[in-house]
């Protein structure tokens, strides 16, 4: 099955600064990678997605680049905030047999972020 | 609120008894999906339904554990037996069926379990 390894599993920044995570997966028939965001004592919320058919995008301060062939994708903050302190978790999905894709998701372990005043 | 609903937030519970959870999807979405998180750990697949048809079940999921959506709307969870090793939290989220939308996951905020 797939495998998704995230680094670092901890990250401290001064507000202001960039911060970056990154991903490796293993199995290159995935197609889908969203990241999730997830304060305390809640469940993760979906922040920025790619697909396998498109190498980067964007969303205001926070961009996700996606390298097909080296099996990789990182999420990238610019401008960081206190309030971008979080969890982030990057994804991966395969396609099921008929080529749809669906929400099971492969998770990575995850990133603690905290952004200093 | 719109969002995904899950209850209790918190269930403590004794080795061996039996729990049951609730998700109420968003009232659009006719895809549901179950995941268990353990801290410090990102969540891992457990089942997911199609309106009422549940279509896949994790190795996760052993016997002890069943899954309902009667109607295609709100679903439940139950753990028989419980052990200690079940303590985690329990996320429900939902999603479209459109295509393109389908993958996009709406979590609840989950029911942590604890099993003494």
């Amino acid at each position: 099955g797939e495998n998704v390894e995230q680094h670092p599993s901890t990250l401290s920044v001064q507000e202001g600064d960039s911060a970056v995570i990154k991903c490796t997966y293993s199995d290159s028939a995935s197609n889908y990678f969203p990241w999730y965001k997830q304060e305390l004592g809640k469940g993760p919320q979906l922040i920025i997605d790619i697909r396998s058919n498109v190498g980067e995008k964007k969303d205001q301060r926070i961009a996700v680049t996606l390298n097909k062939t080296a099996k990789h994708f990182s999420l990238h903050i610019t401008e960081t905030q206190p309030e971008d302190s979080a969890v982030y978790f990057c994804a991966a999905s395969i396609a099921n047999a008929g080529g749809t894709s669906y929400g099971k998701l492969t998770f990575g372990q995850g990133t603690i972020l905290t952004v200093h005043p | 609120d719109t969002g995904v609903s899950q209850d209790p937030r918190h269930k403590i519970t004794k080795r061996g008894q039996n729990v049951t959870f609730r998700c109420d999807p968003i009232s659009e979405h006719n895809r549901l999906y179950w995941y268990r998180q353990t801290l410090g750990q990102g969540p891992e697949f457990l089942t997911y339904f199609q309106n009422e048809a549940q279509l896949e079940k994790s190795r996760l999921l052993s016997d002890r554990f069943s899954a309902e959506r009667p109607k295609g709307s709100f679903s439940t969870l139950e753990i028989q037996r419980t052990e200690q090793g079940d303590s985690a939290m329990y996320l429900c989220a939902s999603s479209w069926g459109a295509v393109g939308e389908r993958e996009k996951l709406f979590f609840g905020s989950g029911t942590q379990l604890s099993v003494l």
